[in-house]
């Protein structure tokens, strides 16, 4: 299986700051990569899809970049309703599997 | 309203089943791939079955195989997980997600559903 690492597993920021989530996968994904949030008690919801697409919907603070096995997730301004935990998933190989989660909250 | 909302989580004794429910609406349900993903309590998430939009093929998480089945009807718009031999490992929340192609083998969990809670313990 491919292993998906994050860091940090959680940060605390202000209003307005830039905001930098980092995923590792164990082996080339190549940009086959998803970012997701999820708010305490909700499901997730899909941000960014191929590593630095912008899902429909989503507001323009929130960006994604890399390929094969270093990726970032940021978010350029942080707003109150960003605090939530954010996931990275691989859909490279079966099984998909997901990062541990990078907890963001306000300072 | 396109959605999914899943039902049918409980309370369960372990080595006892349970069939969950996903029922979407508001899109041509026939179309897409659908997944199951937990999260047990606290926890991250983890994909555990997964089934083709004609219901043909399957394919399952090691630690559920051979345990869960993953099934679906089309004319209900509806899919389902049947979960038996249930360990306390199992406890989570369960989503059903849909899984969307967007472009050149592109694809991502664009729609979910509320969640149902799975418990077993005796």
């Amino acid at each position: 299986d491919i292993q998906m690492t994050q860091s940090p597993s959680s940060l605390s920021a202000s209003v307005g700051d830039r905001v930098t989530i980092t995923c590792r996968a164990s082996q080339d994904i190549s940009k086959y990569l998803n970012w997701y949030q999820q708010k305490p008690g909700k499901a997730p919801n899909l941000l960014i899809y191929d590593a630095s697409n912008l899902e429909a919907g989503v507001p323009s603070r929130f960006s994604g970049s890399g390929s094969g096995t270093d990726f970032a997730f940021n978010i350029s301004s942080l707003q109150p309703e960003d605090i939530a935990t954010y996931y990275c998933q691989q859909y490279d190989n079966l099984p998909y599997t997901f990062g541990p989660g990078s907890k963001v909250d306000m300072k | 309203e396109v959605q999914l909302v899943e039902s049918g989580g409980g309370l369960v004794q372990p080595g006892g089943s349970l069939r969950l429910s996903c029922a979407a609406s508001g899109f041509t349900f026939s179309y897409y791939w659908m997944h199951w993903v937990r999260q047990a309590p606290g926890k991250g998430l983890v994909w555990v079955s997964r089934i083709k939009y004609d219901g043909i093929r399957t394919t399952y998480a090691d630690s559920v195989k051979g345990r869960f089945t993953i099934s679906r009807d089309n004319a209900k718009n509806t899919l389902y997980l049947q979960m038996n031999n249930l360990r306390a490992e199992d406890t989570a929340v369960y989503y059903c997600a849909r899984w969307t192609y967007y472009y050149d083998n592109t694809y991502a969990f664009d729609l979910w559903g509320q969640g149902t809670m799975v418990t077993v313990s005796s």
